[in-house]
């Protein structure tokens, strides 16, 4: 059975740091992409970053680039979110996602989902 | 980049069969067949409903099906189910290597 279990989330100041991880479990990691999707309270989904098989492709949202790093340990079986310079806009549930086809990361596809870490942004 | 275009809401009876659009523009719906809908219940994760404009997931019912014309994709329901009421997500690839999603569309089954 695919399982993500997202982590990390928490109460954050604005301008502050966190990194969310993604442990995965129930199909071989290595060989998909992976992505992260976020979604503000009461609002609709918003894609924020993707990265491929090995972690040498990163993609991003304009609204996260130069600020989010995607990142993945395959030995690990974890995705990661590095999230630098926090804004009360980042204010969402983070879901970790996996993409349905092994060999296409983006065009965002993803049939397995976890049940999101809450990340919450205010002083 | 905006969110893809969708309506608010859409509602239909039992058996009947609902269409919900997403419109967007020649650098996401229009440009490329790399369109994706997902199906939302409260509090609960997304699932795919379907992708590459018009496929369905192993598992997903024929009941759904999907189109695409020039920038408007659709999503259309039919035979319409009470477990079919939730929140309906367009989702688009778009240039620069980015996938942008639809603002949703709460689906009433009366």
């Amino acid at each position: 059975e695919v399982q993500m279990l997202e982590s990390g989330g928490g109460l954050v100041q604005p301008g502050g740091s966190l990194r969310l991880s993604c442990a995965a479990s129930g199909f071989t990691f290595s060989s998909y992409g992976m992505s992260w999707v976020r979604q503000a309270p009461g609002k609709g989904l918003e894609w924020v970053s993707a990265i491929n098989v090995n972690g040498g492709v990163t993609y991003y949202a304009d609204s996260v680039k130069g600020r989010f790093t995607i990142s993945r340990d395959n030995s690990k079986n974890t995705l990661y979110l590095q999230m630098n310079s926090l804004r009360a806009e980042d204010t969402a549930l983070y879901y970790c996602a996996k993409v349905l086809l092994p060999s296409r990361v983006l065009p965002g596809f993803f049939d397995y989902w976890g049940q999101g870490t809450l990340v919450t942004v205010s002083s | 980049q905006s969110a893809l275009t969708q309506p608010a809401s859409v509602s239909g009876s039992p058996g009947q069969s609902v269409t919900i659009s997403c419109t967007g523009t020649s650098s996401d719906v229009g440009g490329y067949n790399y369109v994706s809908w997902y199906q939302q219940n409260p509090g609960k994760a997304p699932k795919l409903m379907i992708y590459d404009v018009s496929q369905r997931p192993s598992g997903v019912s024929n009941r759904f099906s999907g189109s695409k014309s020039v920038n408007t994709a659709s999503l259309t329901i039919s035979g319409l189910q009470a477990e079919d009421e939730a929140d309906y997500y367009c989702c688009s690839y778009a240039s620069s290597s980015t996938v942008i999603f639809g603002g949703g569309t709460k689906l009433t089954v009366l």
